[in-house]
């Protein structure tokens, strides 16, 4: 059982390139959501999925894209990276969508934009 | 719209010191309340939860009460390790709206504890 699992780990790209960062879970959770992380700032959502084909925005959303075509996967894609989008990304997945349940955090990508 | 504050740090401690971190939020209803810890570079788990007002969570010594009358959840160890040194993040989630496990994080206190 992997649990949350993310990758590439470190990202250095150029202004204006596209990429995607990869998240899969192998706890047939229902719930996943990604967010982003800066000092001072906590962590803040950019976009959420309460299962296969749902999706929906964050707090941040802007400048990001995702898709929920499998329960296991959801990707995060970057269409045109700027500079402000230097950060540390953190997928989580959770069994439900319910207030109290417990979600599972991947180890995160760190991505610099020049 | 919701929201959690929680002391900035960092805070350093020497090893078998008393830590707490206070945590306060706002929110809408009743919201569930959580400790996530993030170790060096590593992603963040949970520490401990609790669902509803008076509920204590606990795990590897760490403790903290879901106080509804002050809108708190206040984040305490008896004696803390260098194995503690650490991030420590609050957070709730809204039961009202849907989709309800949306966290909304604190800004995070760091720990360092000394030997």
């Amino acid at each position: 059982n992997a649990g949350v699992t993310q990758t590439p780990k470190f990202q250095v790209l150029k202004t204006g390139q596209s990429m995607t960062l990869q998240c899969a879970q192998d706890m047939n959770h229902e719930y996943m959501s990604w967010y982003r992380q800066d000092p001072g700032m906590g962590l803040r959502l950019i976009h959420y999925s309460v299962g296969a084909g749902i999706t929906d925005q964050g707090e941040v959303p802007n400048g990001y894209n995702v898709s929920r075509s499998t329960t296991e996967d959801f990707p995060l894609r970057l269409l045109s990276a700027a500079p402000s989008q230097t950060s540390v990304y953190f997928c989580a997945s959770g069994a439900t969508s319910g207030g109290g349940d417990t979600q599972y955090f991947g180890p995160g990508t760190r991505l610099t934009v020049l | 719209g919701n929201s959690v504050t929680q002391m900035e740090g960092p805070v350093t401690l020497s090893e078998e010191a008393f830590l707490t971190i206070n945590c306060t939020y706002t929110a809408t209803g009743y919201p569930s309340l959580f400790w996530y810890v993030q170790y060096p570079g590593e992603g963040l788990q949970l520490l401990l939860k609790a669902t509803k007002a008076d509920d204590k969570g606990s795990n590897k010594g760490f403790e903290a009460t879901y106080r509804k009358e002050t809108t708190s959840f206040h984040l305490e160890k008896g004696s803390v390790q260098v194995s503690d040194s650490a991030v420590y993040f609050c957070a709730l989630t809204d039961p009202i709206k849907a989709a309800g496990n949306k966290l909304t994080f604190g800004g995070g206190t760091r720990v360092l504890v000394k030997p």
